[in-house]
């Protein structure tokens, strides 16, 4: 079974600064997505970005960008010029490649939430 | 309109209570969700339908019935819940299939409380 591990319960960054969260997953597919989600408080979760398994470029969308590395499973994303909006819940997510019964399966992590000081 | 629409966003009912939670999607998705977040946990997969049918029942207890009467439209009724029970609730659509990217659409979920 696959498992999505969050070893950062929580992190603080400078508004301005670079933060890097941490996530971690355990699969034995080769085909699969892996996405982080930011949830603000009291509002809906939305995505931030998604890196697919077989692209080796990092994904990236503005100020964020991931570092993927397939060989030790690790998808950590990084934040660049924090600002106050980034405060939230960050939650890392797999899916699967393959779809079981016509859909697919997510597994989240934990979260990690971000402070940003001013 | 929102993409998913979760309603009530708060609800409180006591361990008798009968209840029911709604979720809406616009956005023409087949496949809808209902996910348990609690604090300090992964988020759990409770239900999912893809055009209407359920394909995925995560070993979750009876007291809670899912209905999805067409690919728009997705309940979880409540009955008998116990406090542990509370948490907030994540309806979410995605359009499945392989040649899509499968990015989860979310609302805002649904605080529940048992008393």
């Amino acid at each position: 079974a696959q498992t999505v591990t969050q070893s950062q319960p929580e992190m603080s960054v400078q508004e301005a600064e670079t933060v890097t969260l941490s996530c971690t997953y355990d699969t034995s597919e080769s085909d699969y997505y892996l996405f982080w989600y930011k949830q603000p408080p009291s509002r809906q979760m939305i995505l931030v970005i998604r890196q697919e398994a077989y692209k080796q470029q990092n994904a990236t969308e503005n100020r964020f960008s991931v570092n993927f590395q397939k060989a030790a499973k690790s998808f950590s994303l990084k934040i660049s010029d924090s600002q106050l909006g980034d405060a939230a819940m960050y939650f890392c997510a797999y899916r699967s490649g393959f779809a079981t019964s016509g859909t697919y399966k997510y597994i989240f992590g934990t979260g990690t939430r971000l402070k940003v000081l001013a | 309109e929102t993409g998913v629409t979760q309603t009530p966003r708060h609800l409180v009912m006591g361990m008798t209570n009968k209840k029911s939670l709604k979720c809406e999607q616009h956005l023409g998705h087949n496949a809808m969700y209902w996910y348990k977040q609690s604090a300090k946990k992964p988020l759990e997969l409770m239900f999912v339908y893809n055009f209407k049918e359920q394909t995925e029942n995560n070993s979750v207890p009876s007291r809670f019935s899912p209905e999805c009467p067409n690919s728009s439209h997705l309940f979880l009724h409540l009955h008998t819940l116990q406090p542990e029970d509370s948490a907030l609730y994540l309806c979410a659509s995605s359009q499945d299939g392989q040649i899509y990217t499968g990015e989860l659409f979310f609302g805002e979920g649904s605080r529940l409380t048992v008393l």
